[in-house]
């Protein structure tokens, strides 16, 4: 089994500031690596995605993801944000071996607070 | 492009009444799930599908039942609904265990 923590519920950073979110997972096998985005009252937006190859990943607006299998990490990053980034942010994991769906675990969250 | 529907959106029960989410997808994926979303718990996985006819359970399986008697639907139901089962509800699928999912709006549920 895997876990997925996330060390920050909340983050406050000012408009044009760089921000990372932490998240550290924990598994016995190789995993996927996942970043969530969510928007007030929608539902969860896939961001960016770890497989395998390249460990640092890119989204479409702006943020990228490093896996680091040493510190068992997937920290996401964006070098400077805006007010529309405001939203809850979620890392999930699943084993990248195995043939079973049995689903992503996520970890609690980080609401990204952007101030002006 | 329609993607992940659930209905209802928004439900109030009272304590033992039952009810039925429905959740939709015309993407023709395979496998199905569904979450419940609580305040600083993140999402939990109460039961999931990986293809017609079929389900199994998640992390918090206790007091739900879901079907998935055609490829496109996956319902959730709750016999006797307790107010531990206040949540926010989300339903996603995914065509192969690498593709990120695709979720529906999500399902608010009071029960009081």
């Amino acid at each position: 089994a895997q876990s997925v923590t996330q060390l920050d519920s909340q983050v406050p950073v000012f408009e044009e500031a760089p921000v990372e979110l932490r998240c550290n997972y924990s598994s016995s096998v190789s995993v996927y690596l996942f970043w969530y985005v969510q928007y007030p009252n929608q539902g969860l937006q896939l961001l960016l995605k770890y497989l395998s190859g390249s460990t640092l990943v890119e989204s479409i607006n702006g943020f990228e993801a490093e896996f680091n299998k040493s510190q068992t990490s997937f920290h996401l990053r964006k070098p400077s944000v805006h007010i529309s980034d405001t939203a809850e942010y979620f890392c999930a994991a699943r084993p990248s071996s195995g043939g079973g769906a049995d689903g992503l675990t996520f970890g609690k969250g980080t609401h990204l607070i952007i101030q002006p | 492009n329609a993607g992940v529907t659930q209905t209802p959106k928004f439900r109030v029960l009272k304590t033992g009444q039952s009810m039925t989410l429905l959740c939709a997808q015309d993407m023709n994926h395979e496998y199905m799930y569904w979450y419940r979303q609580d305040p600083g718990m993140g999402l939990r996985l109460i039961h999931y599908s990986v293809g017609e006819g079929t389900t199994a359970k998640g992390e918090v399986p206790d007091g739900y039942n879901v079907s998935r008697l055609k490829k496109q639907n996956f319902l959730l139901g709750l016999e006797s609904a307790a107010p531990s089962q206040t949540s926010v509800y989300f339903c996603a699928s995914n065509r192969a265990v690498r593709n990120g999912y695709t979720f529906g709006s999500g399902t608010r549920l009071t029960v009081v």
